[in-house]
């Protein structure tokens, strides 16, 4: 158990809808970090948070969009859903910015019909 | 959060072998390297990392070499067990502005018994 914990495990929801992703991330870890893995593109940078604030930006399309509250958890909204969104998102947690050991949660496999 | 179905080179080894897992990285100003083991239904896992002023690091049954003149990462399993059957990521850290973590693509590993 990483201690990074994600919500829901698993969605399916249809084209044109939004969802939400959550990430509570592991105790004291001030970094929140989310990736999309899909089928062909492998693990995909996303987003990054440190302490609230949006700290690096990767492949993340206008669509999505993600906060981090002040208790740190975080959460990824993917709005206008295509099926091309269907993939797993992934929440990852460190102490700090890059440069140490990041622990990735179980995912939230979103399936989009 | 499996990594099944994923279109992804394979090594299959026989239990007691050795494993070597490659990669190639894209940046040569990458100074930090980590490789990530993924099982079915989990998120990655941090196994092992390397910094750019070493060459070689042992860990538990795995050693991570690195060859900076051809931008190349290995990582060594010996006496691989069935339990190490997964997918495996390398990622290093790339500084475009701003510090972010890029996967490889990945390797799924089989270990028959």
């Amino acid at each position: 158990d990483s201690g990074v914990t994600q919500t829901p495990k698993h969605l399916i929801t249809a084209t044109g809808q939004r969802v939400t992703l959550r990430c509570s991330p592991r105790s004291g870890d001030l970094s929140v970090y989310w990736y999309q893995q899909s089928l062909d593109q492998g693990l995909q940078f996303l987003i990054h948070y440190y302490n609230g604030e949006e700290r690096a930006k990767g492949n993340i399309l206008e669509r999505f969009s993600a906060q981090q509250f002040p208790d740190l958890h975080s959460e990824l909204n993917l709005s206008s859903l295509e099926l091309g969104d269907s993939a797993l998102y992934f929440c990852a947690s460190s102490s700090g910015t890059l440069g140490g050991e990041l622990f990735f949660g179980e995912g939230s496999r979103l399936t989009v019909l | 959060g499996e990594s099944v179905g994923l279109h992804l080179p394979t090594l299959s080894v026989q239990e007691g072998d050795n494993s070597i897992i490659n990669c190639a990285y894209s940046n040569s100003a990458s100074d930090y390297f980590i490789w990530y083991k993924q099982e079915s239904g989990k998120g990655p896992q941090f196994i092992i990392d390397i910094r750019s002023n070493m060459d070689k690091r042992q860990g538990q049954r795995v050693t991570v070499l690195l060859n900076k003149t051809v931008k190349h990462l290995s990582l060594q399993i010996a006496a691989t067990q069935p339990g190490d059957s997964a997918v495996y990521f390398c990622a290093e850290i790339v500084n475009t502005g701003f510090q972010k973590l890029v996967f490889g693509t990945g390797t799924r590993l089989l270990v028959s018994p």
